[in-house]
């Protein structure tokens, strides 16, 4: 079946705009993931969402970021007013339950903030 | 909190031998899950193999294999018979089991080359 999917694949824009990032989960998964990958590093968590529950954001940068999942399926990560240390890749992940079944990642939006 | 630690930012590995990657990583949790992730330049990320801390025999895929020392926190990973498509960023990721979140604490990964 289709895999987890993630638009656009890449994104180039201008210090100070906003960028909006597509997730599209497995059907069926309940779990969705959010996580950054910078240059070098490793992957590091931003936001979670479980069914209808409401989003653990424990991750989130800074209030420059929100995400959001619309009918418990799609979702978007917005950034605002971006800034050149936001050029990551942004993975997304999904999951058939909750926490403690495997994810399945998604190809990631490289995003570049020039 | 829980950290993952990956010693070798790179390694590398004539085709046909075999490599270890290792993984140590800290927690005061006593059931969780440990990873090793693949992600080739395509930027996938491919769930290589998993553990589950409470099962003591060491799980296996094909030509992965792991060696999983829960006293020392250590969870390596062993590819025999490396072919060339194993050239990837290998990464080890922990997961508590149960709780709220469920969120996978990554490593910094290690870059494997495998040469003809």
């Amino acid at each position: 079946g289709a895999g987890v999917s993630q638009s656009p694949s890449n994104k180039v824009t201008e210090k100070g705009k906003d960028v909006e990032l597509r997730c599209d989960p497995i059907s069926g998964h309940t779990a969705l993931y959010w996580y950054r990958q910078s240059l070098g590093q490793g992957l590091e968590f931003l936001i979670y969402f479980q069914g209808n529950s409401a989003p653990d954001k424990s991750g989130l940068p800074s209030d420059r970021f929100s995400a959001e999942r619309t009918g418990g399926s799609v979702s978007t990560l917005t950034i605002q007013r971006t800034q050149q240390e936001d050029s990551a890749v942004y993975l997304c992940a999904s999951s058939p339950r909750g926490p403690s079944y495997e994810q399945y990642f998604g190809p990631g939006t490289r995003l570049t903030v020039t | 909190a829980q950290t993952v630690t990956q010693s070798q930012p790179e390694m590398s590995v004539q085709e046909a031998e075999t490599v270890t990657l290792s993984c140590t990583y800290d927690t005061s949790e006593s059931n969780y899950y440990l990873f090793w992730y693949k992600q080739p330049p395509s930027r996938q990320m491919i769930l290589v193999i998993r553990q589950e801390a409470y099962k003591q025999q060491n799980a296996t895929e094909n030509r992965f294999s792991v060696n999983f020392q829960k006293a020392a926190k250590s969870f390596s990973l062993k590819i025999s018979d490396s072919q060339l498509g194993d050239t990837a960023m290998y990464f080890c990721a922990f997961k508590v089991d149960g709780g709220s979140q469920g969120n996978l604490i990554f490593g910094k990964g290690t870059k494997l080359s495998v040469k003809p």
